[in-house]
């Protein structure tokens, strides 16, 4: 059973491209959340969605980040315009279901030069 | 706001010896608590969960909770050196989707 599968493992962008970065859940999950750290700082959620659903997008920065999860296909993380300040590591988590144990992946790391 | 807090170490443990790694929340309504392990560049691996008020044990690790003192505590016996990495308290609240995690603490098992 694939564990929780995220890709580009790493990326690099140039400050104003866009990036997105992608997340297939586990087999039978239907929850997905995101979660960022910065270097040196502890994980931060963003988003929480279900298929086709932002359930709680609390922890989203208002501008240039947005994400998706349709009825096919994966979950798309997608930053626009990108900064330095950017640069980090976005996990991906998914669960079977809102209060069931999180499951992470392996990471994307976002490089902006 | 929904602060965990932990002690960033790095906490040091000879091979062998008993490791305790504690953390603290601030938010009452809290009612899960996890304990991670992260690997330098890897990400976070599930060690042990915990609800009830108690000591809760999985092989080498033992969680204890106490909620009315809002704290949650990992011990990790006979260290390996395998063992060091960060270790990340999160928390999620009832109400809530996320987990709130803490900064993580850095423990070194040195042989």
């Amino acid at each position: 059973n694939a564990g929780v599968m995220q890709n580009p493992r790493h990326l690099v962008r140039r400050r104003g491209q866009e990036a997105r970065l992608r997340c297939s859940p586990m087999k039978g999950h239907s929850h997905v959340y995101w979660y960022r750290q910065l270097p040196e700082e502890g994980l931060k959620f963003m988003v929480y969605l279900q298929k086709e659903n932002i359930i709680d997008e609390s922890g989203m920065p208002k501008e240039r980040f947005s994400a998706e999860f349709p009825k096919e296909g994966p979950s798309i993380l997608r930053i626009q315009q990108v900064v330095r300040g950017d640069s980090a590591a976005y996990f991906c988590a998914s669960s079977e279901g809102s209060g069931n144990t999180i499951y992470f992946g392996e990471g994307s790391w976002l490089t902006v030069v | 706001q929904k602060e965990v807090e932990q002690n960033s170490g790095p906490l040091s443990v000879p091979e062998g010896a008993i490791a305790s790694l504690n953390c603290t929340y601030s938010d009452r309504g809290s009612q899960s608590f996890f304990w991670y392990r992260q690997y330098s560049g890897k990400s976070p691996e599930l060690i042990m969960s915990i609800y009830s008020n108690g000591d809760k044990e999985d092989g080498r690790f033992t969680a204890q909770l106490n909620k009315a003192s809002q704290y949650v505590s990992l011990l990790i016996r006979d260290s390996q050196p395998s063992d060091s990495a960060t270790y990340l308290c999160a928390v999620k609240v009832n109400s809530g989707y996320a987990l709130n995690f803490g900064k993580g603490t850095s423990l070194l098992v040195t042989p």
